[in-house]
């Protein structure tokens, strides 16, 4: 099983400044990840497809990059409601697996 | 728009099965082949994929839940389903349901089927306890 490990555990970051958090897959997965954000009492959403490709919707604030075992998602100006946990999501191996989290507050 | 919406008992007792629908509107499972996944989440923890079941029924379990998972697919119903069995404390989670979107990837020195997860339930508390 691919160990997805995120860093860091939480980040405080004022609004309008960037975040930059980080996956690291165990293993060399490509560029096959994925990331999500989940808010409390809602469905969680996809950002993030092919390490790179935004979804349809998402703001282009957001942005990830990386290949292989090191990936990073960037938030270029945090807004108010992007203050949430995002996760990564690896599909190269059976079974898929996710990172722990990073928690993004409000500083 | 696709709206998945998952729903069950909040509450079962330990050693009997956990048993969950997912309703999909917008779209009917009829419409297309597709994944359909199960997620959950524990409390305080992170996400595990539990598995998927294509629409031809076929399915993918995650080896560390495979002994005790069922998934199904109802058509005439636009839902599917998931059960496992033999419950713990340990099971008591967020379940997410949600649309397995899978491509092949052979941009690399091999092909592979890589997916996302697009869109999700809201998720729904199941506690285990007696």
């Amino acid at each position: 099983e691919i160990v997805m490990t995120q860093s860091p555990a939480t980040l405080s970051v004022s609004p309008g400044e960037r975040a930059s958090l980080s996956c690291r897959a165990s293993q060399s997965i490509d560029s096959h990840l994925a990331w999500y954000q989940l808010k409390p009492g809602q469905a969680p959403r996809l950002l993030i497809h092919g390490a790179s490709t935004r979804a349809t919707g998402v703001p282009d604030r957001f942005s990830g990059s990386g290949s292989g075992t090191d990936f990073t998602l960037t938030i270029s100006s945090l807004q108010s409601e992007d203050f949430a946990v995002f996760y990564c999501q690896q599909s190269h191996n059976w079974p898929r697996t996710f990172g722990q989290g990073t928690k993004v507050e409000i500083k | 728009q696709l709206q998945l919406q998952e729903s069950g008992p909040g509450l079962v007792k330990p050693s009997q099965t956990l048993s969950l629908t997912c309703s999909v509107s917008g779209d009917s499972l009829r419409s297309g082949s597709r994944y359909w996944s199960w997620i959950r989440q524990p409390a305080g923890k992170g996400l595990e994929w539990i598995g998927h079941i294509y629409t031809t029924g076929s399915t993918t379990y995650n080896p560390s839940l495979k002994s005790r998972v069922t998934m199904s697919v109802d058509m005439s119903k636009n839902h599917f389903s998931l059960e496992l069995s033999s419950v713990t404390a340990a099971d008591t989670a967020v379940y997410y349901c949600a649309r397995d979107i899978g491509v092949i990837d052979c941009s690399g020195s091999a092909c592979y089927t890589v997916d996302w997860f697009d869109p999700w339930g809201q998720g729904t508390l199941v506690t285990v306890s007696s």
